[in-house]
Parts: structure tokens; sequence; C-alpha cells
């Protein structure tokens, strides 16, 4: 059974519209985080959250807001969708997410197309 | 700044061949080092990881040894399977950092 839940696996978006992706993990951590994979950059880091408190955000935007309501989900929600935002996204999750080395457990990721 | 470089961004290999993806990285002290591997539709998932100088990471068949002479950690397998096709990134985790370093990844295409 996969440890970390990625909803959906397929998003289609309009441009200027809003979307959530979920993402829970059942794998007793305590850090989470997301990444974007995209034909420009293979993976790129957006956040980290340890104990549901924001540790880094590398996203220039604010149009990404993570959203932590328990200690095992941290969904993204994208506002005002671009065609540059379509892209796949992949929550991930390390035991305590303390600066260090960690390994870190992916999700499966939401292919999100905004057109 | 850290970074990681992987001068390989495809490698086409027949089966049984000889494989070596290239990791060299920029950190002071002692980083460590990871290889990840991605398979179609999947997430990155760890291959191995290691430490500390001359210590040598292992699995499924691929290794590789971390060199801070040559601040190099470098990826091979002595004999590749068609079910080894993915994309495999190399990783720095520096102390200070909460994040991971990665290479840009290199896709790895095995010719039946």
């Amino acid at each position: 059974d996969p440890k970390i839940i990625q909803k959906p696996k397929y998003l289609v978006a309009v441009t200027g519209s809003e979307k959530i992706l979920i993402c829970e993990q059942y794998l007793g951590h305590n850090a989470m985080y997301w990444y974007r994979q995209s034909a420009k950059k293979p993976l790129e880091f957006m956040f980290s959250y340890s104990y549901q408190k924001l540790m880094d955000n590398q996203t220039a935007s604010s149009r990404f807001q993570p959203q932590s309501s328990k200690k095992n989900h941290l969904d993204l929600q994208i506002t005002a969708l671009k065609p540059d935002d379509s892209a796949t996204y992949f929550c991930a999750s390390s035991q305590y997410g303390g600066a260090g080395a960690e390994t870190l457990y992916f999700g499966s990721g939401t292919r999100l197309t905004v057109l | 700044g850290d970074s990681v470089t992987q001068t390989e961004g495809q490698v086409a290999l027949s089966e049984e061949d000889f494989l070596t993806i290239h990791c060299n990285y920029s950190a002071s002290g002692y980083p460590t080092l990871f290889w990840y591997v991605q398979y179609p539709g999947e997430g990155p998932q760890l291959l191995f990881r290691a430490s500390r100088d001359k210590e040598k990471g292992s699995s499924r068949g691929f290794e590789a040894t971390y060199d801070k002479g040559t601040t190099s950690f470098h990826l091979r397998k002595a004999s590749v399977q068609e079910s080894d096709s993915a994309v495999y990134y190399c990783a720095l985790s520096a102390d200070s950092n909460y994040q991971l370093i990665w290479g840009s990844g290199t896709k790895l295409i095995i010719k039946p």
C-alpha cells in the first residue's frame, strides 16, 4: 500500500483558476515537503514543514500556499493558475525535518496541466 | 553555495553493459551524499547514501564510493538490465540545509 497518498493523480485546470493538491502520509513522519518537476527544472524544492511549522520556502510566488491541517497532511493551494505552473508536483516526507541528512520518501505525484 | 553536478543528461546502454554515471559535488565539510532513482510515473526513491570519506553505498547491484579528495560519488553497475531504465539523481545534504541539493538527473535508457 502506498504510504504517501497524493490526490488527484492528474489535474487539468484553466488559466486563472485555483486548485488544491492533496497529500497525506502514513509513515509517522514529522516533516513534509513539496517539490515540483518540469522539463525546465528536473526537481525543484518548494516548501518544507516540520511539526506543522514552515521551515523553508523557496517558492518566489505567493500564489503557492501550503496548508497543514494535521501532522500527516500537507496540501498545496495554487491560485491564479498560469500555463507555466504545468508540472508534476511531488509531496515527500522525512522523519524529523531538521537540518541534516534525512532520507526523503516521495509520493507518486500530481500531474497538473494548465490550459 | 553547495552544488551537485551530473555531467550526463542521458545514457543509452545495452543489457549487460557496464554503467557509470558521474556525480561531482561542491560543499564544505562532510555532506551526506545520496543516489535516488525515479521510475516512470513514480516519485524518486532512495537507492543508497554515504556519509563519510571512502564509505561505499550499494543497493540492487548499484554502488558508489564517497571520495572527498575528488569530491565525487559516481554511480556504477557492472551489468545493467532493462528494468534499470529510470532517471538517477545524485543529491547532497549539508549540515546547514533543511533541504537536499539535487543534481540535474541522468536518464538511463537500456536498449533490449
